[in-house]
């Protein structure tokens, strides 16, 4: 049992348009994040929710959003798609313990986005 | 990322030691880690340091200095699967995780 999964795996779409990369965690995770890593590797936090509530977020175009419709599961919608919007989209999850995050993230495979 | 600096790349051979080195700025320090990820695949936990000394994990072994803002991660009789990249990364005061670059670890035989 695969315990964060992403889809889709690989996404080429053409710049302007609209597109969604979903999350699901079966680990009974509190926290969920976000991260895009470009090209140098950087991995950059975009996203986190905690319990369906937003807790972080970071300096994103609105042209992203985030949506939890439950604890296990957050979705990244993407609108109006940019070249520079080309990455790899990692999801993962994180159990927070004694109301602290740990720091022990759970990653999915992640989705590799080519916006030609 | 910001304020973890960590080497871009280094080379060894199979069999060997290899001791990879990060830096990070002391200020709001709640833990280090470090991930593992092979090329085109998710990162994936190795260790969690919040106090000084060494940690020891099998062939993996996980250093920490707070006073230095310096750690090390410690791969002992390198296999060609160790072959990956590295990723350091700080736990800061708010408890997010502050990512370094990684350094891509490429091993000979």
């Amino acid at each position: 049992d695969t315990a964060v999964s992403q889809t889709p795996k690989y996404l080429v779409t053409q710049m302007g348009n609209d597109k969604s990369i979903k999350c699901e965690q079966n680990l009974g995770h509190d926290t969920m994040y976000w991260y895009k890593q470009d090209s140098k590797k950087f991995l950059k936090i975009m996203f986190s929710y905690n319990n369906k509530e937003l807790i972080i977020n970071e300096t994103v175009p609105n042209r992203f959003s985030p949506k939890s419709p439950d604890k296990a599961h957050l979705n990244l919608h993407i609108n109006s798609l940019e070249l520079g919007d080309s990455a790899v989209y990692f999801c993962a999850s994180s159990q927070d313990t004694g109301g602290h995050r740990t720091g022990e993230l759970f990653f999915g495979e992640g989705s590799r986005l080519t916006v030609l | 990322g910001q304020n973890i600096d960590q080497p871009t790349e280094m080379t060894a051979t199979e069999g060997a030691i290899v001791q990879i080195n990060c830096t990070y700025q002391t200020s709001g320090f709640n833990g280090l880690f470090w991930y593992q990820q092979h090329a085109g695949e998710a990162p994936t936990f190795l260790s969690y340091n919040v106090l000084d000394g060494l940690e020891e994990k099998g062939r993996f072994s996980s250093f920490l200095s707070r006073s230095k803002g310096y750690s090390y991660l410690l791969l002992k009789e390198l296999q060609m699967k160790d072959s990956a990249s590295y990723l350091c990364a700080q736990l800061d005061s708010n408890y997010q995780l502050i990512w370094g670059a990684g350094t891509k670890l490429i091993i000979k035989p």
